[in-house]
C-alpha cells in the first residue's frame, strides 16, 4: 500500500488564485512529520513547510499554508495568491518516528502544477 | 537556511566508465545522507542511506556493488556509480539533514547522469 497519495497527476491555477493541492498517508506511528516540496524543471527540490503528527496549528509560512487534518490522514498544501514562479512539481513527504531516528522520506508521486497568466 | 552542494551538475560518459558524485553539507554536520535516485516525470526514490562511519543501508532492488557509497566525514558522502551502462542514466540527488534533529532535509541540486 502506498504509504503517501497525491491523487493529482496535475493541476491548473490563475494567477493571484488560491490552489489546494492534496496529499493523504498511511502510517501507525504516533510520530511523524510531513512535509512538501517543490520541484521546478531544474531539478533542485526545495523544501516549502513542515508539519510534525503533534502540532496543533496548521504550519504555514508566507503563502505556503498545510492543511493538517490528523483524523483524516491528509496534509493538503494550499498556495495562496498564486504566481507564474509557481509553476513546478510538488511532492509531499513523510518522515515515520522520531526526530532521533534516520528516518527517510517517503515521497508522493507529486502533484505538477501550473499556473497561467 | 541550510545548504547542500552536490557536485557534478551534469555527467555524460561512456558505457564501462565508472562516475563519482559528491555530496556535501556547507553549514552543518550530518551524520546521516540520502541518496535518491529519480527517473522522468516519476518521484525520488531512495536508495540508500549513508551512514558517517559505518557501512551503508541500501534499500531492496539495490546493488551496493554496483552504487558504492562513502561517508568518510560528517559533511560529505559520495555515491560511486560502477562500470555505469545507459539503464543507470538518471536523475541523481542527495540529502542530509541536521543530527538528530526534526529540521527538514535539504537537498543538493541532482546530478543528471547521461551513459551513451
Amino acid at each position: 500500500a502506498q504509504k503517501i497519495t497525491q491523487t493529482q497527476p496535475g493541476m491548473f491555477v490563475q494567477e493571484k488564485e488560491a490552489v489546494t493541492l492534496d496529499c493523504t498517508y498511511d502510517t501507525s506511528d504516533q510520530s511523524y512529520g510531513l512535509f512538501w516540496y517543490k520541484q521546478p524543471s531544474s531539478g533542485e527540490m526545495i523544501f516549502l513547510i513542515y508539519q510534525g503528527s503533534y502540532d496543533e496549528q496548521n504550519a504555514t509560512e508566507g503563502r505556503y499554508s498545510l492543511n493538517f487534518q490528523k483524523a483524516r490522514k491528509s496534509a493538503n498544501l494550499v498556495i495562496s495568491a498564486s504566481q507564474l514562479g509557481d509553476s513546478a512539481m510538488y511532492f509531499c513527504a513523510m518522515r515515520e518516528g522520531l526526530g532521533g531516528s534516520q528516518g527517510n522520506l517517503i515521497f508522493g508521486k507529486g502533484t505538477k502544477l501550473s499556473v497561467k497568466p | 537556511g541550510a545548504v547542500v552542494s552536490q557536485h557534478p551538475s551534469w555527467v555524460i560518459c561512456k558505457s564501462g566508465t565508472s562516475v563519482k558524485i559528491e555530496c556535501r553539507s556547507l553549514d552543518f554536520q550530518a551524520t546521516t545522507m540520502f541518496w535518491y535516485r529519480q527517473f522522468p516525470k516519476q518521484s525520488l526514490m531512495l536508495m540508500a542511506t549513508s551512514n558517517e562511519g559505518s557501512k551503508a543501508t541500501y534499500e531492496q532492488g539495490v546493488e551496493k556493488d554496483k552504487f558504492l557509497i562513502n561517508h568518510a566525514s560528517l559533511t560529505l558522502s559520495t555515491l560511486t556509480v560502477t562500470s555505469a551502462h545507459p539503464e543507470d542514466s538518471s536523475f541523481y540527488i542527495c540529502s542530509a539533514r541536521q543530527s538528530h534533529s526534526n529540521q527538514p532535509q535539504h537537498f543538493g541540486d541532482g546530478t543528471r547522469l547521461s551513459i551513451l
